[in-house]
C-alpha cells in the first residue's frame, strides 16, 4: 500500500512562474511532512516541513500547504528559477524516525 | 502497490562489528541505491548499483562499505567494521530506468555503541 503518492512524474514550468507540486497520503497517523529536493547522484536535500497542527509553512520562495481533511499537501515555489530543476520528494512521518517517501516529481524549469 | 522492504528496522551493534543491512527492491526495477541520514543532518548519497555493478559512489562509500545483490532479489549494504559515526538512518531505494519513479524503503536505523 503506497501511503504517500506523488501522481505527477514530471512537471514543466516557465521560469518566473509558480511551480506547484502535489502529494497525497492515506495514513491519518502521519503528523509531520517534509519536502526534499534531489539532484542526480546526490542525496535528497531537505527543503521545508510542516507539522499536522499547521496548514501552511513558508520559507522564502517555498510554501507548503497542508489540507488534513483531504490528506493532501502541496509545495509552491514562486518565482521558479532554473536551479529549481530537480526531483522533488514528499515524505511523511508518524512520529517514528522512519520516513515514508513518495515516488518523486521531476520539475523542469524552462527559460 | 509494490514496495521496497528494508530489514531490520532498527539494529544496534558494537563498534568494530560487521553489519549487513538488507533491502528487497521492487522486482522489475533496475537501479538500486543506498542513502544515509545522520540524525539532524542531510540525507547523503552512498552508492548506486546497476547491471550488477556499482555505477556511482560517494566519498563516504570507502573500503569499509560494500554492496551486493546476491540472489537477484536482495540488495545488501555491508559495513565491515562499524564506527560510532556510522550511526544513522540508512535508506534503500530503487527505480526503473527511464523515469524518476523512485521507491524508497522506510529505512534501517543503525546505532553503533
Amino acid at each position: 500500500d503506497q501511503q504517500v503518492k506523488q501522481n505527477s512524474p514530471s512537471l514543466s514550468v516557465q521560469e518566473g512562474r509558480i511551480s506547484i507540486l502535489n502529494c497525497d497520503y492515506t495514513n491519518s497517523m502521519f503528523d509531520y511532512f517534509l519536502w526534499y529536493k534531489k539532484y542526480p547522484a546526490e542525496g535528497p536535500t531537505f527543503l521545508i516541513s510542516i507539522s499536522s497542527i499547521k496548514d501552511k509553512n513558508e520559507d522564502g520562495r517555498f510554501t507548503v500547504f497542508l489540507n488534513k481533511s483531504a490528506k493532501h499537501l502541496s509545495l509552491h515555489i514562486v518565482p521558479s528559477q532554473p536551479g529549481d530543476s530537480a526531483v522533488y520528494f514528499c515524505a511523511a512521518s508518524d512520529g517514528n524516525y522512519q520516513l515514508i517517501w513518495g515516488a518523486g516529481t521531476k520539475l523542469i524549469i524552462k527559460p | 502497490e509494490p514496495e521496497v522492504t528494508q530489514t531490520p528496522s532498527h539494529q544496534v551493534t558494537q563498534m568494530g562489528q560487521e553489519v549487513i543491512l538488507r533491502c528487497v527492491p521492487i522486482s522489475n526495477h533496475l537501479y538500486f541505491y543506498w542513502y544515509r541520514q545522520i540524525l539532524g543532518q542531510k540525507v547523503e548519497f552512498l552508492v548506486s548499483f546497476y547491471n550488477n555493478e556499482i555505477s556511482e559512489k560517494s566519498e563516504i562509500f570507502d573500503d569499509q562499505f560494500s554492496v551486493e545483490r546476491p540472489d537477484g532479489s536482495n540488495f545488501t549494504l555491508k559495513i565491515r567494521s562499524t564506527k560510532l559515526e556510522d550511526s544513522a538512518m540508512y535508506f534503500c531505494a530503487s527505480r526503473t530506468g527511464g523515469n524518476y519513479g523512485y521507491t524508497f524503503g522506510s529505512g534501517t536505523r543503525l546505532t553503533v555503541v
